[in-house]
């Protein structure tokens, strides 16, 4: 079995400031991981991902997220906001030991993130 | 980047009827998508599995009479929602991943369906 959770439902952060968006996951084998940003009424975005390799991933539009297996966590960030980085974030995870679908991603309930001028 | 589109955007129809939701790779092939449904202010969940050539496959829970996909082309899945009633509203999202990249995949703008 596989999950995710996101703890946080909204994040507030003033523009210029450094930006957490927090997910810790569980599954049976290797994690894949994967960050996506979800604009109003529309489909999510690819961000970054975590297969293998380095716990540091960096991203698109200045994010990076890091792979802790210790804590079981997969926390994204970005060192400087910008309002337009408000949106919703979405963390999933995907066990690497499943044959399932690649479509079956779990996914978390999501972090509201608000940035203010 | 690898683009998705899905049309229409919104759609508003009376309960009893039926509604295609057409989801397209416009500049890579799709032999396999995804049709999600999202509620509001909740995560996604995936629906079924459409491949091309072949049956989808359909979560459990899911009833495949009711939400029927067809996978037509190495472009074009469609899925319909028959007989549709006021609980099926939602935003319906179909993402696929390019071939040989199945780690990431490429998702839709999304439907927001609308049933009266």
């Amino acid at each position: 079995a596989q999950s995710v959770a996101q703890p946080e439902d909204q994040v507030n952060v003033a523009e210029g400031n450094p930006l957490t968006v927090k997910c810790t996951y569980s599954v049976s084998g290797n994690p894949y991981l994967f960050w996506y940003v979800q604009y109003p009424n529309r489909g999510l975005q690819f961000l970054l991902k975590y297969i293998t390799g380095d716990n540091l991933v960096k991203g698109s539009y200045g994010f990076e997220a890091e792979f802790n297996k210790s804590q079981t966590s997969f926390h994204l960030k970005k060192p400087s906001a910008l309002v337009s980085d408000s949106a919703l974030y979405f963390c999933a995870v995907r066990d690497g030991m499943t044959t399932d679908s690649w479509g079956k991603l779990q996914f978390g309930a999501g972090t509201q993130v608000v940035v203010t001028p | 980047g690898a683009v998705v589109s899905q049309h229409p955007s919104w759609v508003i129809c009376k309960s009893g009827t039926s509604v295609k939701i057409e989801c397209r790779s416009l500049d890579f092939q799709a032999t396999t998508m995804f049709w999600y449904r999202q509620f509001p202010k909740q995560s996604l969940m995936l629906m079924a599995t459409s491949n091309e050539g072949s049956k989808a496959t359909y979560e459990q829970g899911v009833e495949k009479d009711k939400f029927l996909i067809n996978h037509a082309s190495l472009t074009l899945s469609t899925l319909t929602v028959t007989s549709a009633h006021p609980e099926d509203s939602s935003f319906y999202i179909c993402s696929a991943p390019r071939a040989g990249r199945q780690t990431e995949q490429f998702f839709g703008p999304g439907t927001r369906l609308t049933v009266l």
